[in-house]
């Protein structure tokens, strides 16, 4: 199994509808991450979390939530999903002590319609 | 302000040679780290490389190595004998260790390996 692991790996929604992406890892790490990818540019991060009751926001978070619901899993919702939405996603953790490595997951490719 | 820069969109190398992938960063912390990922046409992100702000010596993963500058702020990315399956875009990204470690990427070089 992959250390980190995100489904599903494709969508595609309507405008208008609620998904979650989730996302698990087996590296027993604290900290978890959400980025965002839009065609051409580099990964921009949407929520963290250092533990089950610690969620902060990152610089896009407008139009997201999150859930922490063990240590090992993080789910990114959108509420009311938008076109401008479609991207990819990745999910990510790092320990919180070390070079700080990150793992990404295999991406999650959205697309809104 | 870009705290990170990557000055080339699209290059291309011939396979066997080495080529030198730019990245400039902008901080005013004495501790971070810079890394370097691949994304391959399939998406995913793979780990190449690491340099902490700290270390005094430039890091080298097989055939990566990172030129580290510490006062230019910049860490390009040297590949050596190119391969084939090289063509990817390459992400320079930084942690930033007084804002939870966050990473902030730069908008990544598209490289060619032309045989």
């Amino acid at each position: 199994d992959a250390d980190v692991t995100q489904t599903p790996r494709n969508r595609i929604t309507k405008t208008g509808k609620r998904i979650m992406l989730e996302c698990s890892q087996t590296k027993g790490h604290d900290r978890m991450y959400w980025y965002r990818q839009d065609p051409g540019l580099g990964l921009r991060l949407i929520y963290y979390s250092f533990d089950v009751k610690d969620i902060n926001k990152g610089e896009i978070s407008d139009g997201y939530s999150v859930s922490r619901q063990a240590q090992a899993k993080f789910s990114l919702s959108l509420e009311s999903a938008i076109p401008n939405q479609t991207a990819l996603y990745f999910c990510a953790t790092r320990p919180g002590t070390g070079n700080y490595g990150y793992t990404f997951g295999s991406g999650t490719r959205l697309t809104v319609v | 302000a870009q705290k990170i820069t990557q000055t080339q969109p699209g290059m291309f190398v011939q396979e066997k040679e080495a080529v030198t992938l730019d990245c400039t960063y902008d901080t005013s912390d004495q501790s971070y780290g810079l890394f370097w990922y691949k994304q391959p046409s399939s998406g995913e992100m793979i780990f190449l490389i690491y340099q902490g702000s700290y270390d005094e010596q430039n890091a080298t993963e097989g055939r990566y190595s990172l030129n580290f500058q510490k006062a230019r702020k910049s860490a390009n990315l040297v590949i050596s004998a190119s391969q084939l399956g090289d063509s990817a875009m390459y992400f320079c990204a930084m942690r930033e260790d007084r804002h939870w470690g966050k990473l902030i990427f730069g908008q990544g070089t598209e490289l060619s390996v032309k045989p």
